[in-house]
């Protein structure tokens, strides 16, 4: 099975830009992977971002993107706000089925 | 406005078996598929099944880990999706979500419900 790795943490600063990666042990992570994006705060249910890539839903803020890079998917924010303190995760699609991130804890400090 | 609303979670015994219910409303529930996530306590997410729209032949994908006890199943009807857990085991302990997919038979998920507490132990 594969294995998808996140970055256990990152911070930023406010109003800082940062790159949150989403990387799949097989290779390159592609737009055949379907990559999804999710935002969890403590004690709250996820939320999702983006699907397939880059596709945002309608609550999904404008300083979030989603895109391929270097081989692995990712999300960037730019500009954080307090509010994007979270707990983020990608989640792959493979022929067996679809693969989570172990999630990257967001501080914005 | 879109809401799923979990049902079901309970604190069973290894071996036992449970069904848990989410009940959908402010869409046709029909016309979309409908996935279950779950998250141990103080886990990361896991991919449980999806669940295709009766005009795509109500078909089911699932998680390796979880396919030979695990069913999902949906009743158009009533606007609810089900998800049948057999054999429970301790590593089952989790809360369980409800998505919806924006299609009926490709899995984007788009909307969350709030939750299920699935507890197993003795």
């Amino acid at each position: 099975q594969a294995v998808v790795t996140q970055e256990p943490s990152l911070t930023v600063s406010p109003g800082g830009t940062v790159t949150l990666t989403c990387g799949s042990s097989t290779g390159a992570v592609t737009s055949g992977h379907y990559p999804y994006w999710f935002q969890q705060k403590p004690g709250q249910a996820p939320r999702t971002l983006f699907y397939d890539t880059n596709n945002k839903h309608s609550w999904t803020p404008a300083r979030f993107s989603g895109s391929l890079l270097g081989g692995k998917a990712a999300l960037t924010l730019s500009g954080a706000q307090p509010e994007d303190e979270a707990e983020y995760y990608c989640l792959l699609s493979y022929s067996g089925g679809r693969i989570f991130g172990g999630g990257t804890k967001l501080t914005v400090l | 406005e879109v809401q799923l609303v979990e049902s079901g979670g309970d604190l069973v015994k290894p071996g036992r078996s449970l069904r848990l219910s989410c009940i959908v409303s402010g869409f046709t529930f029909g016309d979309y598929g409908m996935s279950w996530f779950r998250q141990a306590p103080g886990k990361g997410l896991e991919w449980v099944g999806f669940i295709r729209s009766k005009a795509y032949g109500g078909t089911t994908e699932y998680a390796a880990s979880v396919k030979d006890r695990f069913t999902i199943s949906r009743d158009d009807s009533k606007s609810i999706a089900y998800l049948q857990i057999n054999s429970l085991k301790t590593e089952d302990t989790a809360i369980y979500y409800c998505t919806r997919s924006n299609s009926g038979i490709y899995e984007r998920t788009d909307y969350w419900g709030q939750g299920t507490l699935v507890t197993v132990s003795s």
